[in-house]
C-alpha cells in the first residue's frame, strides 16, 4: 500500500475486555514498531518486530499486552482485560531495512482507543 | 536511559514570520540520530527533518532549519515564513546509532495567527 495502515481507526470498549489492534506496514518494509500516545504526551515506545528476529518486547508495559507479526506482513497489538489506564492512541510504524540507525519511520495514522 | 525534552508546552507565530521550537536531549553515546516529527489533527506523525550527530553541518529542508549544538545536547528546529498548515504538534525525538527505538520529547504545540 501507499502508507502504513491501522484499523480500526477509533475504538471503545469495556473495562476487563480484551482488545486486538492491526496495523498494515508499507509493503517490503522488513521492521515495523508499535508506540502509545497518551493525551498531551509524546509516544512511548512499546515493541519493536525486524523480520524473522525475535521481537524487542522491553516496552511493553505490561504482560497483559501482547503483539505478534507473520514474517514481514501485518501485525496485531492485543491487549488484554483493558484498564481505563489504557486508554491512549496507538500508533505503528515501519521502516524498510534493519531498524538501525538514520532510517526514517513511516507512521500509520494511530488507532485511538478509549476504554469507559 | 536517553531522555528528550522540550520546554515550550504551546508556541505561537504569526503567519510568514519565524518560530524557534527548543529539543534538548540527554545521552552518554556518541552515534545518534536526531529528528523532528509534525502532528497535526489527523494524528499522522510526518516526518520534518533529521540529524546524523556525525555532521556537523545543520540539517535544512525548505522552510526548515535545526541548530544543532551537540556539546550542549540541544537540537532546535527553526520555521521561516510560517504557514497555516505548520499548526501542529511537533515532537523532538532521539535514536541511537545502533538502536530501533525513537525516544520521543513530550511535544510543543505550535498555532499560527493569520
Amino acid at each position: 500500500g501507499a502508507g502504513v495502515s491501522q484499523s480500526p481507526s477509533n475504538k471503545v470498549t469495556e473495562k476487563g475486555k480484551d482488545v486486538e489492534l492491526r496495523c498494515d506496514p508499507i509493503s517490503g518494509h522488513t521492521a515495523l514498531y508499535w508506540y502509545r500516545q497518551r493525551l498531551g504526551q509524546g509516544l512511548e515506545f512499546l515493541i519493536y518486530f525486524q523480520g524473522n528476529s525475535a521481537p524487542d518486547k522491553s516496552g511493553l508495559p505490561s504482560d497483559r499486552f501482547s503483539a505478534e507479526r507473520t514474517g514481514e506482513s501485518v501485525s496485531t497489538l492485543t491487549i488484554q482485560r483493558t484498564q481505563q489506564e489504557d486508554s491512549a492512541v496507538y500508533l505503528c510504524a515501519s521502516s524498510s531495512s534493519s531498524g538501525a540507525g538514520g532510517e526514517t519511520q513511516y507512521f500509520g495514522p494511530g488507532t485511538r482507543l478509549l476504554v469507559l | 536511559a536517553q531522555t528528550v525534552t522540550q520546554s515550550q508546552p504551546e508556541m505561537s507565530v504569526q503567519e510568514a514570520e519565524t518560530v524557534t521550537l527548543s529539543c534538548t536531549y540527554d545521552t552518554s553515546e556518541s552515534d545518534y540520530y536526531l529528528f523532528w516529527y509534525k502532528q497535526p489533527p489527523s494524528r499522522q506523525m510526518i516526518l520534518v527533518i533529521r540529524q546524523e550527530a556525525y555532521k556537523q553541518q545543520n540539517a535544512t529542508e525548505n522552510r526548515f532549519s535545526v541548530n544543532f549544538q551537540k556539546a550542549a545536547k540541544s537540537f532546535s528546529l527553526k520555521i521561516s515564513d510560517s504557514q497555516l498548515g505548520d499548526a501542529a504538534m511537533y515532537f523532538c525525538a532521539y535514536r541511537r546509532g545502533d538502536g530501533n527505538k525513537l525516544v520521543f520529547g513530550a511535544g510543543t504545540i505550535l498555532r499560527v495567527k493569520s
